[in-house]
């Protein structure tokens, strides 16, 4: 079993819609979550981090913790072409201590 | 200005050769990783450093070999040993906390390596 699983895709939504991005751990003592955006051949950046059950809100991004499932998701809110990337779910703590386990990513396709 | 910066953007090597991916950053971070990412894959830890001189491999680390000289740099080697090294390599730092800290990883631009 991965550590951390993401449904490789491709998600497709159409313009404006919520496109909603999951990602399962296995880890219990996991603390920190990450969300990462990764356009095609470019290197990843930080969009989101969360580690308090509930949602944290940063524009048109939500990020939702659910610990005592182990989940954690990401919502896009009125999503645009330029939202079209792999989203990748990292995952800090526990097992793994300070280091970062990535799951393999989510690829969005957002439709004009 | 502050960042991670990697060199070279694109690789070509010949099979049999070793070839030097270079990795510098400037935030003062005391943690740096290599990752390799395939097409269409996630990132695999190949090696990081959380201090000078010593550094730990990851999940991948057969045919490649890194120091840590400088709490700014950490070359990694492709040697000829690595049987496909073709893919995007990646360099990320990292600030080191204990707890709930963050911990977020920032990466440098990446290195294409193509093996001819």
């Amino acid at each position: 079993q991965k550590e951390v699983e993401q449904n490789s895709g491709p998600l497709s939504v159409p313009e404006g819609a919520i496109a909603s991005l999951n990602c399962t751990y296995s880890d219990r003592g996991s603390q920190s979550f990450f969300w990462y955006r990764q356009y095609s051949g470019k290197s990843p950046e930080l969009i989101m981090f969360i580690y308090s059950n509930g949602d944290k809100e940063d524009g048109r991004f939500t990020a939702q913790l659910n610990k005592a499932s182990q989940y954690v998701s990401l919502l896009i809110r009125d999503s645009q072409p330029s939202d079209s990337a792999t989203y990748l779910c990292a995952v800090n703590g526990g097992n793994a201590g300070n280091m970062l386990t990535f799951g393999g990513g989510t690829r969005l396709m957002v439709k004009p | 200005d502050g960042g991670i910066t990697q060199s070279p953007k694109y690789l070509f090597r010949k099979e049999g050769q070793n070839v030097t991916l270079s990795c510098e950053q400037n935030l003062n971070h005391d943690a740096m990783y290599w990752y390799r990412q395939d097409p269409g894959q996630g990132l695999r830890l190949i090696y990081y450093s959380q201090i000078v001189n010593d550094f730990q491999k990851g999940d991948i680390a057969e045919g490649y070999s890194v120091s840590r000289e400088k709490k700014e740099s950490f070359p990694l080697t492709v040697t000829s040993a690595q049987k496909n090294p073709t893919a995007f390599y990646l360099c990320a730092s990292s600030s080191l906390g204990r707890g709930r800290a963050r911990n977020e990883q920032f990466f440098g631009p990446g290195t294409r390596l193509t093996v001819l």
